[in-house]
């Protein structure tokens, strides 16, 4: 079954802190994979994509990785910033029937 | 370059009504994709239309359903409203949506909040 699973579901840590999140999937065949970050009460925004044959992708103080043989991805966030706190969803795009999956999302606060 | 719209932002509807939502995709963009967010189930994909063709479908019953026009405009409708339609309802665009083996950023709406009583 075509699937992404976050870790954690939830995240609490002090500004200024680096943190990871975590993302598996067992979806086949991969075309590629991203990360989105959303605001409360706001549609989700690109933070970074990454295909088969790209192993690491950074956007400011945000670093994706991807190991395609585990089917895992992880994002980074470093020197956290109290506009971090949002849910960073995770997706898996399949390369047959353009499918996309969606992981629940891990929901990140900062505390100052 | 103006984001992408949607509209109405918020919506309250009883059970067995329809409703009609509208989304304005980025200038250029021809693929537009609608999903359903809820606190349970996260983002779900509902439907991806490409020059006013559905290319992609979701596992959403036939009460959801929605068309694209001439100008890549979609409308998304839902009838007989059940309570648990209640979510948030995004539309994305992107210059060609989901090519295969190909990498293509969607840009998401604010959302409709939909709320059904």
């Amino acid at each position: 079954k075509n699937q992404v699973e976050q870790s954690p579901q939830s995240l609490i840590i002090l500004e200024g802190k680096n943190c990871t999140l975590q993302c598996n999937y067992t979806v086949s065949p991969f075309s590629n994979l991203r990360w989105y970050k959303q605001d409360t009460g706001r549609g989700p925004v690109s933070l970074t994509i990454m295909t088969f044959s790209e192993n690491t992708k950074s956007n400011g103080r945000y670093t994706a990785t991807l190991d395609a043989d585990t089917k895992q991805s992880s994002l980074h966030i470093t020197a956290s910033q109290l506009s971090d706190s949002a849910s960073y969803i995770c997706v898996v795009s399949m390369n047959r029937d353009d499918k996309i999956i969606f992981g629940k999302g891990t929901r990140l606060h900062i505390l100052p | 370059k103006a984001g992408v719209t949607q509209t109405p932002r918020y919506l309250i509807k009883t059970r067995g009504q329809q409703v009609t939502l509208s989304c304005s995709p980025i200038s250029g963009h021809r693929s537009v994709s609608w999903y359903q967010q809820t606190p349970g189930q996260g983002l779900q994909f509902l439907f991806e239309y490409f020059s006013e063709t559905q290319r992609n479908k979701g596992n959403f019953p036939g009460r959801f359903s929605g068309r694209q026009f001439s100008n890549s405009r979609s409308e998304m409708n839902v009838s007989t409203l059940e309570l648990g339609d209640s979510a948030l309802y995004l539309c994305a665009s992107s210059p060609w949506g989901q090519v295969r083996g190909e990498s293509d950023t969607q840009y998401f709406g604010p959302g409709t909040r939909l709320t059904v009583l």
